[in-house]
């Protein structure tokens, strides 16, 4: 059980344009998904926190008109980048917290995001 | 000071050996403590996950909080060359707003 998907798993793409990247939670609700980014040999940082229904809430130094995030519902959320450019390209992973068994996370297998 | 300090590694061992990884923390407010291990290109997966003090173990794995030194600890036995991964150890305090603080990671090479 517990098992988050995303989708694409890998994505190439030009300069300018907008990449989307879903996340779902499989086999159980998630009131709450996470979107991190992660740099080679480096932690997590995490980049916004979306709750079903409303708003996402974005960390420190992160762009929210960038990194579009939408959770509609309680197993499917959305990060969009747009206008990407090459700095953005690196390995995005979200994570849902179980909306019965609320304070762990269970992860995604990343996506890794290439703009040339 | 970080919040969460653990040790980059990369930590070898040989197959069989019996691995400790291991992570301190400054805030005593955190209560919920869990060990993820993420392959190279993968989401973290999660091992572990304890709340009180003491031992909890599950098959080769046994993670271990002191809550009076702020210290967590995951113990692999026999460990074997597939569990050659970075470890992240992660923590939080109460309540479904906070979030996870994560170490940054031991990576562990089990070599043949």
């Amino acid at each position: 059980g517990a098992v988050v998907s995303q989708h694409p798993s890998w994505v190439i793409c030009k300069s300018g344009t907008s990449v989307k990247i879903e996340c779902r939670s499989l086999d159980f609700q998630a009131t709450t998904m996470f979107w991190y980014r992660q740099f080679p040999k480096q932690s997590l940082m995490l980049m916004a926190t979306s709750n079903e229904g409303s708003k996402a809430t974005y960390e420190q130094g992160v762009e929210k008109d960038k990194f579009l995030i939408n959770h509609a519902s309680l197993t499917l959320s959305t990060l969009t980048v747009t206008s990407a450019h090459p700095e953005d390209s690196s390995f995005y992973i979200c994570s849902a917290r179980d909306r019965g068994y609320q304070e762990t996370q269970y992860f995604g297998p990343g996506t890794r995001l290439l703009v040339l | 000071q970080k919040e969460v300090e653990q040790d980059p590694g990369p930590l070898s061992v040989p197959e069989g050996a019996i691995v400790s990884l291991n992570c301190t923390y400054s805030n005593s407010a955190f209560q919920y403590f869990m060990w993820y291990r993420q392959y190279s290109r993968k989401g973290p997966e999660l091992l572990m996950y304890t709340y009180s003090s003491g031992n909890k173990e599950d098959g080769r794995f046994t993670a271990q909080v002191d809550k009076s030194s702020k210290y967590i600890s995951l113990f692999i036995r026999d460990s074997q060359p597939s569990d050659s991964a970075t470890y992240l150890c992660a923590m939080k305090v109460a309540g479904t707003a906070s979030k996870l603080t994560f170490g940054t990671g031991t990576r562990l090479q089990v070599t043949l």
